[in-house]
């Protein structure tokens, strides 16, 4: 059964500051997702890590993907206050197994 | 972008009572959903996977009697949850996956049920 863990569950930066957020994995996984979720709202979509190694980039915002460590980051640059959300990283259950398995979340607020 | 929609947005309803939900692929073919349920404050636990034409597939711990979920089209899946109580209340979300080299899921906005 894949477990998937994240670290941290909550942080608190201040505006300008830089932080990452891990997610570990406990299976073979080959694909992992990153997700943000607003209060009362469904997941929006920002990443999909399709291989060893991949990096992707998006604003502020840069996930990348470790398959033998199963291992995945969320690295956020000079926070500011719209990013505060929950982040979820979800992997997949595994070649031609569509499932996705959510991690705990990382709800991030961010301080002006 | 895929669009998915879920209909209703919010209900709420007496306990013993059935509640239907649809989720709508509006611009895309989905041959798989998934039905995803989550807790205030918790993250989102898969329910069942639906493939359009066939009986959904239900994860350990759900009751496929009390959550009924039919694919009956390629666009169209439903959650119906049958002989609600107060514990059912929650977020239901589905998602929405087309064929072949498509890698996404799209997400549904999602159903708050509460059930009184």
């Amino acid at each position: 059964e894949l477990k998937v863990e994240q670290n941290p569950l909550f942080l608190s930066m201040q505006e300008g500051k830089n932080y990452t957020i891990y997610c570990n994995y406990s299976t073979t996984s080959d694909r992992l997702y990153w997700y943000r979720q607003d209060p009362g709202k469904s997941l929006e979509s920002l990443f999909v890590l399709l291989s060893n190694g991949a990096v992707k980039q998006e604003g502020r915002l840069m996930a990348s993907l470790d398959t033998k460590a199963r291992l995945s980051t969320l690295h956020i640059t000079a926070a500011v206050h719209d990013l505060s959300a929950t982040y979820f990283c979800a992997p997949r259950g595994g070649f031609g197994n569509e499932k996705l398995t959510f991690g705990t979340g990382t709800r991030l607020t961010i301080i002006p | 972008g895929a669009v998915v929609s879920q209909h209703p947005s919010w209900v709420i309803c007496k306990s013993g009572t059935s509640v239907k939900i649809e989720c709508r692929s509006l611009d895309f073919q989905a041959t798989t959903m998934f039905w995803y349920r989550q807790f205030p404050k918790q993250s989102l636990m898969l329910m069942a996977t639906s493939n359009e034409g066939s009986k959904a597939t239900y994860e350990q711990g759900v009751e496929k009697d009390k959550f009924l979920i039919n694919h009956a089209s390629l666009t169209l899946s439903t959650l119906t949850v049958t002989s609600a109580h107060p514990e059912d209340s929650s977020f239901y979300i589905c998602s929405a996956r087309g064929g072949g080299r498509r890698v996404e899921q799209f997400f549904g906005p999602g159903t708050r049920l509460t059930v009184l």
